[in-house]
Order: C-alpha cells, then sequence, then structure tokens
C-alpha cells in the first residue's frame, strides 16, 4: 500500500463549482500535511499547510485534516480554470528526518 | 518569503558530458534540500536528501556515483548528473526546507540529453 494515495483524476468541474480532493495516508504518526499545486511543466508551489484536526481555511481554499480517520481533503470554493493544475498531497514522515511523501496527484480541470 | 532559485532553468547537453544544478534558498537557511526528478506525466520521485555538512541520502534506485549531490552550506546544494545520457533527460527540481517548516520548490531545470 502506498503511504500517501490520491484519487489521479481528471476531475472535471464546471466553473464556479466546488472542487473536492482527497487524500489517504498510512503513517499514524504524521503531524503535518501540505497541499502543492503543479501546472504542468512547472514545480509545485505550496498552497495550504495543516498540522492539527478540523478546517483551515485561505482565500477560496480550505484544507481538512482528520487524523482518526487518516485523511485530509482540500476545497477549492468558486473554481476557476486557472485552477487546472495537478494537486500533490504531502505528510512529513519525521521518524525519516522530515522526509515529504508526496501522492501521486490529482488532476482538476475546470471548464468554462 | 522562502524563496529557493534554481539554475538553470533549462540545458542542452551532448552524452557522456557533466551538467552540474544549483539550488539556493535566498531567504531562509535549509537545513535539508531534497532533489526531485520528474518524467512527463508521472509523479515527482525523490532521488535524494541532504542535510548541510553530511553526505547525501539516496532512495534506492538511484545510483550516487552518477548523480553527485553537495550541500555545503545552508544555502547552497548543488546536483551534478555526470555522464549524462539520453535516459537521464528528465525535469530536475530542487526543494529546501528549514526544520519542519513547508517544502518551498526551486522552478526546476529541464535537462535534454541528445
Amino acid at each position: 500500500q502506498k503511504e500517501v494515495e490520491q484519487n489521479s483524476g481528471p476531475l472535471s468541474v464546471p466553473e464556479g463549482a466546488i472542487a473536492s480532493l482527497n487524500c489517504t495516508y498510512s503513517d499514524r504518526v504524521s503531524q503535518s500535511f501540505f497541499w502543492y499545486r503543479q501546472y504542468s511543466g512547472k514545480s509545485p508551489e505550496l498552497i495550504m499547510s495543516i498540522y492539527s484536526n478540523g478546517d483551515k481555511e485561505d482565500g477560496r481554499f480550505t484544507a481538512q485534516l482528520n487524523k482518526a480517520s487518516q485523511y485530509v481533503s482540500l476545497l477549492i470554493r468558486d473554481s476557476q480554470p486557472s485552477d487546472s493544475a495537478t494537486y500533490l498531497c504531502a505528510e512529513n514522515i519525521k521518524a525519516a528526518g522530515n522526509k515529504l511523501t508526496f501522492g501521486g496527484g490529482t488532476r482538476v480541470l475546470v471548464k468554462p | 518569503g522562502a524563496v529557493v532559485s534554481q539554475h538553470p532553468s533549462r540545458v542542452i547537453c551532448k552524452s557522456g558530458t557533466s551538467v552540474k544544478i544549483e539550488c539556493r534558498s535566498l531567504d531562509f537557511q535549509a537545513t535539508t534540500m531534497f532533489w526531485y526528478r520528474q518524467f512527463p506525466k508521472q509523479s515527482l520521485m525523490l532521488m535524494a536528501t541532504s542535510n548541510e555538512g553530511s553526505k547525501a541520502t539516496y532512495e534506492q534506485g538511484v545510483e550516487k556515483d552518477k548523480f553527485l549531490i553537495n550541500h555545503a552550506s545552508l544555502t547552497l546544494s548543488t546536483l551534478t548528473v555526470t555522464s549524462a545520457h539520453p535516459e537521464d533527460s528528465s525535469f530536475y527540481i530542487c526543494s529546501a526546507r528549514q526544520g519542519e517548516s513547508p517544502l518551498h520548490f526551486g522552478n526546476g531545470t529541464r535537462l535534454t540529453v541528445t
């Protein structure tokens, strides 16, 4: 079983709708999680970090963490065509020297 | 804040030559730097982790003699692809972090070996 799992997509979302991305992880002691966005041919850029259970909002983005169920999600409200990208979920594994483990990414397509 | 500069952004070299890629953290001290490789339409693949002043830790299947990593200071790490071959053509991305802070990526280097 992969350590961080994401649905590869593509997740097709109409413009203005909410895109919901999910990520599950296997390391029960992981403390911190990150969402990155990667446009085709570019390097990933950090969207959000989340460290405790519950929701964290930043603009149109909301990250949700549920440690008991071992999942972290990302909601994108009022999706725009410019949100079309691959979204990577990552967990920080402290025991592995603070190495980030990435999921395979979910490709999101926002259609005008 | 948290800017990571990677250079060059694009390089074309002939088979058998070596290529050096630089990664700098511009506004923070990077206790750890990571080097990734990404082939088209595939996910990031971690190649190695380097801590300042110590030898890099390579992931399984990555040849340490082919991909030389130097992390000489808290702001600079270099990756040298030695004796490059066409199959080494890829997108190489460095990243850096301070402690457990979020990881920040450089803009990547697209390597083409002819």
